[in-house]
Order: C-alpha cells, then structure tokens, then sequence
C-alpha cells in the first residue's frame, strides 16, 4: 500500500497570503495525484488530477506541482471560501490511499 | 448536471447487513467507473471500492475485502453497495464518487452507524 503523508496538518493563514500544502508518497506515483478540498459537511469537491491539472471551475489561484514522491497545492491570495480541509490521492495503482488531511485556517 | 444521491444509510447492530444506493443522473452512467469512499466521524477519507463501467472490473479495500460487495445496474443508473459483517469500524458517511481514477463528482453522502 502507498501511503500518503500530507504536512502541515494544520495551517494558521490570513485571507490574501499564499497558502503552500505538501504532499508525500511511500514510494513514485509518477503524476497519478489528484488533490480535493472538504467544507465542514459537505462532500469533498475535486480540484487538481494529474499532478497539475485543474478541474473544471476550479479557480485559476489553486495550482499543483510535483511528481515522483513529492507534491505541492499552492492557493494564492486565499480568499474566504478556501478555508477548508485539503486531502490528497494517488491513482498509482487501484489500492487508491488519501493522505489524512490538512486543515487550512484562519489565523 | 452530475447528480449523485445515496441511499439506505442508518443504523444496524454489529454482524448486522445494509445495502447502500447510489441514484446517478446527468451523464452517461453506464461508461463511467465508479466508486465509493467513506468517512469515518472526525476523520479522514477511505477509498473502499471501485467498479468499471461495464461492472467486469471490481476492486476492493483491504478492511472490507469479503464482507462488502459491489455491483452496479446500468439500466437504472445505479450504483450498490451489500455491506456485510458490519463491525464498529464501519461507521461513517459513504460517498459515491463518478470516475475511475480521480473522483470528479462526488453525492451528499449517507451516514452507517454500527452500534449495539
């Protein structure tokens, strides 16, 4: 099993500032990451696959990086509406795992 | 519009069964893979299964791997999960979730309490 490490597992921002997520895989994914963000109750919303690839509607201040093991969403200029928690996945292989989370928030 | 919407949630003893619905409309349900992801209270995500398209293709979690079965209904735009043996650790909000590698939509979730 591929495991994935996010840090920090909280992150204490103010809105405007650039907010730098990581993420970690156990061993290469390639670009086989995809990155999701979770409002308190409500369904996770997609918002990068491939590594860098946004998805549809996704505002142009998300971004993703990286590849291999290490991996990095970047929000800047955070707006209310970003705080939130954010978990990263790997579709390596089928046995798909999820990091367990960071939790962006207000400072 | 992708919608997703769970059913059959609720709470069931330990060892207790529950079969859980996902009702799909505004796309073409039968080409796309399927999943479905938990979340226990407090925690983060779990991927627990997936299903091809055409339901030749089934991959399992290793916690549910021959307690949980899935299946799909292409005909009715459904998607079903047969959870079996349920223990304590099973509780959470199950989500479906639409694609094969990323899940680019995902329903409101359905809360499985285990609980004596």
């Amino acid at each position: 099993e591929i495991v994935m490490t996010q840090s920090p597992a909280t992150l204490s921002m103010s809105p405007g500032e650039r907010a730098t997520l990581s993420c970690r895989a156990s061993q290469s994914i390639s670009s086989n990451l995809a990155w999701y963000q979770q409002k308190p109750g409500q369904a996770p919303r997609l918002l990068i696959y491939g590594a860098s690839t946004r998805a549809t509607g996704i505002p142009a201040r998300f971004s993703g990086s990286g590849s291999g093991t290490e991996f990095t969403l970047t929000i800047t200029s955070l707006q209310s509406e970003d705080f939130a928690v954010y978990y990263c996945q790997h579709y390596y292989n089928w046995l798909y795992t999820f990091g367990q989370g960071t939790k962006l928030e207000i400072k | 519009e992708v919608q997703l919407v769970e059913s059959g949630g609720g709470l069931v003893q330990p060892g207790g069964s529950l079969t859980l619905s996902c009702a799909a409309s505004g796309f073409s349900f039968s080409i796309y893979s399927m999943n479905w992801v938990r979340q226990a209270p407090g925690k983060g995500l779990e991927w627990v299964s997936y299903i091809s398209g055409s339901g030749s293709t089934i991959y399992y979690a290793d916690s549910v791997k021959g307690r949980f079965t899935v299946s799909r209904d292409n005909a009715k735009s459904s998607l079903y999960l047969q959870t079996n043996n349920l223990r304590d650790e099973d509780t959470a909000v199950y989500y479906c979730a639409k694609g094969g590698n990323w899940f680019e939509s995902w329903g409101q979730g359905i809360l499985v309490t285990v609980s004596s």
